[in-house]
């Protein structure tokens, strides 16, 4: 298993500025994702946080809004850019390995309130 | 695309009363899938997983559940729920040659007293 931390529990921000959230894994990982929560939603993958190059967005997510950085097999950030209310979520970073037999673990969630 | 489906957006239930939490999903390639439990202001943390073997699962807390693949089903149960199990319970499914989880909508579960 893999225990995961994550930075800010929360925060309440002004609309137009940026929050960078960190997640830290007690363990070397191959795969960290990025989740976005909306209230009283599921939950949305926002992206993979691949390390050494580029995180791979899905559909309705992109860099400018949401850049993602994973210098190592255990850190990884997500910078909620530019927000506004509608940025207002729970932001979960999730982590596992790859193989057929996987799973992932999830960190404590960052809540974001936007102004 | 595979879909997953949370027939119960809300399920109140007595405590030491039983409860089935219902799932379904869409898909015509083997899977993987997933119950996770979000208590109030925590993340998620996985109850239990289906990847292969017994249709039947045995997870923590005293939850299981069966692997229905005719009916593409993962229903989730407890014989005898208690105070500390009101949260919500989402299922997620993955491929098994992908790596992305997709999850339900979720069903929150209130237990009474």
């Amino acid at each position: 298993s893999a225990v995961i931390s994550q930075k800010p529990s929360r925060d309440i921000c002004q609309r137009g500025t940026s929050l960078t959230i960190q997640c830290q894994v007690d363990s070397q990982v191959t795969m960290m994702f990025w989740y976005r929560q909306q209230p009283g939603q599921s939950l949305t993958l926002i992206a993979t946080a691949n390390q050494g190059s580029e995180a791979t967005y899905e559909s309705g997510f992109v860099i400018d809004k949401f850049p993602i950085s994973r210098p190592n097999l255990t850190f990884s950030t997500l910078t909620v850019s530019n927000m506004s209310p509608e940025d207002s979520s729970i932001y979960l970073c999730s982590a596992g390995t790859s193989g057929s037999y996987n799973e992932q673990f999830f960190g404590p969630g960052t809540r974001l309130t936007v102004l | 695309a595979q879909s997953v489906t949370q027939l119960d957006s809300q399920v109140p239930v007595f405590e030491e009363a039983p409860v089935e939490l219902r799932c379904n999903y869409s898909s015509s390639v083997s899977v993987y899938l997933f119950w996770y439990v979000q208590y109030p202001n925590q993340g998620l943390q996985l109850l239990l997983k289906y990847l292969s073997g017994s249709t039947l699962v045995k997870g923590i807390n005293g939850f299981e559940a069966e692997f229905n693949k005719s009916q593409t089903s993962f229903h989730l149960r407890k014989p005898s729920v208690h105070i500390s199990d009101t949260a919500e319970y989402f299922c997620a499914v993955r491929y098994a040659n992908d790596y992305k989880l997709s999850f339900g909508a979720g069903t929150t579960v209130t237990v009474r007293a």
